[in-house]
């Protein structure tokens, strides 16, 4: 274990239903990240926590919804998905910026899969 | 924003056999450069980064080199062994946020 925990690891679900993915990281770092992962495709970047307020939104749509109750959990609220949303979501935390960057830590992912 | 790109997309090499991987950035205010490697299954793991600041960096049989006039850095694997068969991307940084490659998919024939 790498300190960054995502459940659950696979997902599969309708497009009318909701549902939730969820990160742990253990590590104290101060930055979490939502990453999309799909065959072929550079990692995408979705949404930065930074102290548990959101910094960025990469044009992610409405469908899907960020929740950072605290600076070790984050949340990714799926609801109404298309099947060109399955993909490995990666949760991903950091510590530090600039010269202070020390890289990020990968959770393990959760394949998703829109039926 | 920032595009990386990353080539080749696929690359066999024999057992023992050196591997190289190359990325272009297109902003020079980029600053830190890491590599990761994916194994099947696995989350991507932090294998060497480089500064701006540096031109060479070296961990065992992994290295890592960055020209910043022309905006590309190189992965160089030497000795290759089938445990180094996975994804390797690479990332340009520019303050927390990474821009990544497409991946390589690595394969190493006993």
């Amino acid at each position: 274990e790498t300190g960054v925990t995502q459940t659950p690891r696979h997902l599969v679900m309708g497009m009318t239903n909701k549902k939730s993915l969820k990160c742990e990281q253990h590590l104290g770092h101060n930055a979490m990240y939502w990453y999309k992962q799909s065959a072929k495709k550079p990692l995408e970047l979705m949404f930065v926590y930074n102290f548990k307020e959101q910094t960025e939104n990469n044009s992610v749509p409405s469908r899907f919804s960020p929740e950072c109750p605290n600076s070790s959990h984050l949340f990714l609220h799926l609801h109404t998905l298309q099947p060109e949303d399955s993909a490995l979501y990666l949760c991903a935390s950091s510590q530090g910026a600039g010269t202070g960057w020390s890289g990020y830590t990968f959770g393990s992912g959760t394949r998703l899969t829109v039926v | 924003g920032e595009n990386v790109e990353q080539h080749p997309s696929t690359l066999s090499v024999q057992e023992g056999d050196s591997a190289v991987i190359k990325c272009t950035y297109s902003d020079s205010a980029s600053n830190y450069f890491p590599w990761y490697k994916q194994e099947l299954g696995k989350r991507p793991q932090l294998i060497i980064d480089i500064r701006s600041n540096v031109g060479e960096k070296k961990d065992q049989r992994i290295a890592v080199t960055l020209n910043k006039t022309a905006k590309h850095f190189s992965l160089h694997i030497t000795e290759t062994q089938p445990e180094d068969s996975a994804v390797y991307f690479c990332a340009a940084s520019i303050g927390n946020q990474f821009y990544f490659g497409t991946g390589t998919s690595l394969t190493v024939i006993p």
